[in-house]
């Protein structure tokens, strides 16, 4: 089955301690994007990957990284969570990399707590 | 500037009513996708349509139905004789071909369909 896969689905954890969510796609997908959600603002999006090795920040950056050395797989790292990043997480993926008529498949979202 | 605006924050409506979901862009390219989501309570995001910018032909899949229109830059989702399960929150969501790199998605709207 053509999934997103992230995990963990529920998260709780304190300032400061690093965590890193994964993500991972089945379906050889050039374009991965993490995106957070928060009431009132919809989805906004923290980083964004073209390809193995191609990263680029998006919108909402800050405190975050990302790696991509495989295709399948994206992750999330919060060197230092704080407590304004508790939100919901989507890990999206994208057939290619330059197609803008191509829908994201989304993820079964991560929500995180810090506390 | 990229925007898309959801102005209805939440909405209610008793079952088996009809329901009209707007949606309003801003771009200035000329060549774009809009896409619609939904986000049922189990929290993922479920693709489901997706319509560019040269075809302005209205579209129907069984009780769901989407009008859009260049001229008011309008992309409305309706749903015919409303069921609970409809009860969800949806998002409208565009990208276009001058910065394929990320999805704009609006604040989203809540559905609440009452029995």
């Amino acid at each position: 089955e053509a999934q997103v896969t992230q995990n963990p689905r529920y998260l709780i954890t304190v300032t400061g301690k690093k965590l890193t969510v994964t993500c991972s796609q089945n379906m050889n997908h050039e374009y991965m994007s993490w995106y957070r959600q928060d009431p009132g603002l919809g989805l906004r999006q923290i980083y964004y990957s073209m390809n193995v090795e191609v990263t680029d920040k998006g919108d909402v950056p800050e405190g975050y990284k990302v790696s991509r050395k495989e295709k399948r797989n994206f992750p999330l790292i919060l060197e230092s969570p704080s407590p304004n990043q508790t939100s919901l997480y989507f890990c999206a993926s994208s057939r290619d990399s330059r197609a803008y008529n191509t829908e994201a498949f989304f993820g079964q979202g991560t929500r995180l707590t810090v506390v | 500037a990229q925007k898309v605006t959801q102005a209805q924050t939440e909405i209610s409506v008793v079952e088996k009513e009809d329901v009209t979901l707007d949606c309003v862009y801003e771009t200035r390219d000329t060549t774009y996708y809009l896409f619609w989501y939904k986000q049922p309570p189990s929290g993922e995001l479920v693709f489901l349509i997706r319509r560019n910018s040269f075809d302005e032909q209205n579209e129907i899949s069984g009780r769901y139905s989407w009008n859009f229109q260049k001229s008011t830059s309008s992309f409305n989702f309706t749903i015919t004789a409303s069921q609970v399960v409809d009860s969800a929150v949806y998002f409208c969501a565009l990208r276009f071909r001058g910065n394929f790199n990320k999805f704009y998605f609006g604040s989203g709207t809540k559905l609440n369909v009452k029995p």
